[in-house]
């Protein structure tokens, strides 16, 4: 079963609003959370590390001001994107690592959300 | 910056073998990861290579040479529903967990 839940999946927006996303850790604490961003046929980006308890570490080229993200629990971190735009439109894919026995730190995914501002 | 390729596309018959390459050339290496994913959907993990060598799982198969930045999936006995995205991604941080991927390799399964 899924070890990360992401919510919403799809999302439509008019241009100017703020849409929240939200990222679980199901049965595992996760203290860092990572928050890529997907266009069609493209690689996944990484736009931020989320850190439970202080502030997220955010790439070279990503507004901090735009994309807020919280990571407010131990198993949520949220990705607020602000006065959306039509190119914001994306899929937007949140992951963490599990460590488990054996594991090596995978990353596993949430389900990921479609963003679509109209 | 970080620099992965793999190629963009492939396309193999049901029940063949097909080999997606990746090289990369990376500030640091510590892991080599092949991420599935189909269309619309989330990556899920395939396979992890930190040492040289071929690490083997079931169809799949993956390689690494860490003196070539070279690693190749390798899967066997195709289906259908082995259509979908390949994603290189390599760990190149000691102390984070954070992925640099590849742009993805398209793999078409036909009949």
């Amino acid at each position: 079963g899924a070890v990360v839940s992401q919510h919403p999946s799809w999302v439509i927006c008019k241009s100017g609003t703020s849409v929240k996303i939200e990222c679980r850790s199901l049965d595992f604490q996760a203290t860092t959370m990572f928050w890529y961003r997907q266009f069609p046929k493209q690689s996944l980006m990484l736009m931020a590390t989320s850190n439970e308890g202080s502030k997220a570490t955010y790439e070279q080229g990503v507004e901090k001001d735009k994309f807020l993200i919280n990571h407010a629990s131990l198993t949520l971190s949220t990705l607020t994107v602000t006065s959306a735009h039509p190119e914001d439109s994306s899929f937007y894919i949140c992951s963490a690592p599990l460590f488990i026995h054996r594991s090596t730190g995978e990353l596993f995914f949430g389900e990921g959300s479609r963003l679509t501002v109209l | 910056g970080q620099n992965i390729d793999q190629p963009t596309e492939m396309t193999a018959t049901e029940g063949a073998i097909v080999q997606i390459n990746c090289t990369y050339q990376t500030s640091g290496f510590n892991g080599l990861f092949w991420y599935q994913q189909h269309a619309g959907e989330a990556p899920t993990f395939l396979s992890y290579n930190v040492l040289d060598g071929l690490e083997e799982k079931g169809r799949f198969s993956s390689f690494l040479s860490r003196s070539k930045g070279y690693s190749y999936l390798l899967l066997k006995e195709l289906q259908m529903k082995d259509s979908a995205s390949y994603l290189c991604a390599v760990r190149t941080g000691e102390d984070d967990y954070k992925l640099s991927f590849g742009a993805g390799t398209t793999v078409t399964v036909r009949a």
